[in-house]
C-alpha cells in the first residue's frame, strides 16, 4: 500500500530559483492538503483541493501555487524561492470532509532548504 | 479562528513510567485527532474522538474527549522507547480545513 508519497525528501534551492514539490495518492481520494511544517509552529494549510481542478487557499498561500488536474497528483510550485520558505512541506489526502469523518492520511514529507 | 494548545511542549520520561499529553480548544470541540510523528517521517493516525465522553484505546494508548472543557487528553500507559516522537491533536474547523496543536516531544529513556 503507497498511500501519499511525495518527492522529493530533500532539497537545497537558491534564493529565487523555483521548483515543484509532487505529491500522489493511490486510495482515490477527493481531498488533498498541503502542508508546511516549522520548527515549533506546528503544521499550517498553505493549499488544499475538494477535487481534480478545484483548489483554494489556506491558511498561508503566499509564494505558492497548486494545479489539480487529477484525483491522484496534487503538485505545489514555488516560484522564486526566499528563505522564509525553509520548511518541512507535507501532503495529505482524505476521503471526505465530514465532520470527524475526514482521517487524513500523510505523505513522509519534504524537507526544504533555501540558502 | 479555532486554536489548538498542546501541553506539555516537551516530555522526557523514564520507560515504564506513565504520562498525559494534553490538547486544549479555544472553541467547542466536535471532534479531535490524534497523530504521531517520528522524526523525518509524515504524521500516523492514531484516533479519532467524536463525542464528549468518548475514549478509544489502540494498545498502550488511551485518549479522550471531554467537549465541555473543550479538551482532550492523551495517556500512555508503561511507556516503551517505541513511544518516543512528537505527538499532535488536530481538528476540523467545520469547512475543508484542518488546525493542528504544536505538538508535545516524548522522548523515553531505556
Amino acid at each position: 500500500n503507497a498511500g501519499v508519497t511525495q518527492t522529493p525528501k530533500f532539497r537545497i534551492l537558491k534564493i529565487g530559483q523555483s521548483m515543484t514539490l509532487q505529491c500522489t495518492q493511490d486510495m482515490n481520494h477527493n481531498y488533498m492538503y498541503w502542508y508546511r511544517q516549522d520548527p515549533g509552529m506546528g503544521l499550517k494549510l498553505i493549499y488544499y483541493s475538494v477535487g481534480a481542478g478545484i483548489t483554494d487557499k489556506g491558511e498561508v498561500p503566499n509564494g505558492y501555487n497548486v494545479s489539480r488536474s487529477t484525483t491522484e497528483d496534487f503538485p505545489l510550485r514555488l516560484e522564486l524561492a526566499a528563505p522564509s520558505q525553509t520548511s518541512v512541506y507535507f501532503c495529505a489526502s482524505s476521503l471526505t470532509t465530514k465532520r470527524m469523518g475526514g482521517t487524513q492520511y500523510f505523505g513522509p514529507g519534504t524537507r526544504l532548504t533555501v540558502l | 479562528s479555532q486554536e489548538l494548545e498542546q501541553s506539555p511542549q516537551s516530555l522526557i520520561v523514564q520507560e515504564g513510567k506513565n504520562l498525559t499529553i494534553n490538547c486544549t480548544s479555544s472553541k467547542t470541540l466536535y471532534g479531535l485527532y490524534w497523530y504521531k510523528q517520528k522524526y523525518g517521517e509524515g504524521l500516523i493516525f492514531l484516533m479519532m474522538l467524536q463525542k464528549g465522553g468518548e475514549e478509544k484505546s489502540h494498545e498502550k494508548i488511551t485518549a479522550k474527549l471531554d467537549e465541555k472543557k473543550q479538551q482532550s487528553s492523551l495517556h500512555i500507559t508503561a511507556s516503551q522507547p517505541s513511544h518516543a516522537g512528537i505527538y499532535l491533536c488536530g481538528a476540523d474547523e467545520g469547512t475543508y480545513k484542518y488546525i493542528f496543536g504544536t505538538g508535545t516531544r516524548l522522548k523515553v529513556l531505556a
